[in-house]
């Protein structure tokens, strides 16, 4: 079976562009997650939808980052414009909510490099 | 709110030694409790978990915590430490509810002396 799949693995880019991550979570899961991970600040997270549904959002940094989960099998984080600051790896991570057991499931990152 | 903090971002072993990584969550309602694994550029795979019941849990690669409930602890625990447990180890608390919330803690990385 297909695990989580993120899209791009890596990115480069200067600063100021817009950057657009996507994911797709395992087919059935009902929760999504975007996390954050620097040597700083460890493993953040950011947002989380349950049934498309963005649950929480308080861990986005500032308006210049947005996520969105359109259908059951697609989400995009998008940073417009980046900042160098925004250089992490950045995880998506779906659980099967009816299944109650809360594992989540990681995809393998997408490395965020903003110069 | 939930918080995990892990006891020592380092931590050292030699072959065959006892693991004991330590991790203390904070939660006001009873929560789901997890140990994650990642290895280089990789990401994180579950070890264990407890959600409710037996309080003594056993996990993949030998691994094993205790959910202790009055010392709101859940230490990772491995009788003999092999080089392959080389890796980054987080800790993780979960709501039961609307989702599964998970916060992370900040991570131990496990050396693995020959």
């Amino acid at each position: 079976d297909a695990g989580v799949i993120q899209s791009p693995r890596h990115e480069v880019t200067e600063m100021g562009q817009e950057v657009t991550l996507r994911c797709k979570p395992i087919s059935g899961h009902n929760s999504l997650f975007w996390y954050r991970q620097t040597m700083m600040r460890g493993l953040e997270l950011l947002i989380y939808f349950n049934n498309n549904v963005p649950i929480d959002d308080s861990g986005m940094p500032e308006d210049r980052f947005s996520a969105k989960m359109p259908n059951a099998s697609f989400s995009t984080l998008k940073i417009q414009p980046s900042e160098p600051r925004d250089s992490a790896v950045y995880f998506c991570a779906s659980s099967s909510g009816t299944l109650n057991t809360g594992e989540l499931f990681f995809g393998e990152g997408s490395r965020l490099t903003v110069l | 709110a939930q918080s995990v903090t892990q006891l020592g971002s380092h931590v050292s072993v030699s072959e065959g030694a006892l693991v004991l990584l330590r991790c203390n969550y904070s939660s006001s309602v009873p929560p789901y409790l997890f140990w994650y694994v990642q290895y280089p550029n990789q990401g994180l795979q579950l070890l264990l978990k407890y959600t409710t019941g037996a309080t003594l849990v056993k996990g993949i690669n030998g691994f094993e915590a205790e959910f202790k409930k009055s010392e709101t602890s859940f230490h990772l625990t491995k009788p003999s430490a092999h080089m392959s447990d080389a890796a980054e180890y987080f800790c993780a608390v979960s709501e039961t509810t609307g989702g599964f919330k998970t916060i992370f803690g900040a991570g131990t990385r496990l050396f693995v002396k020959a």
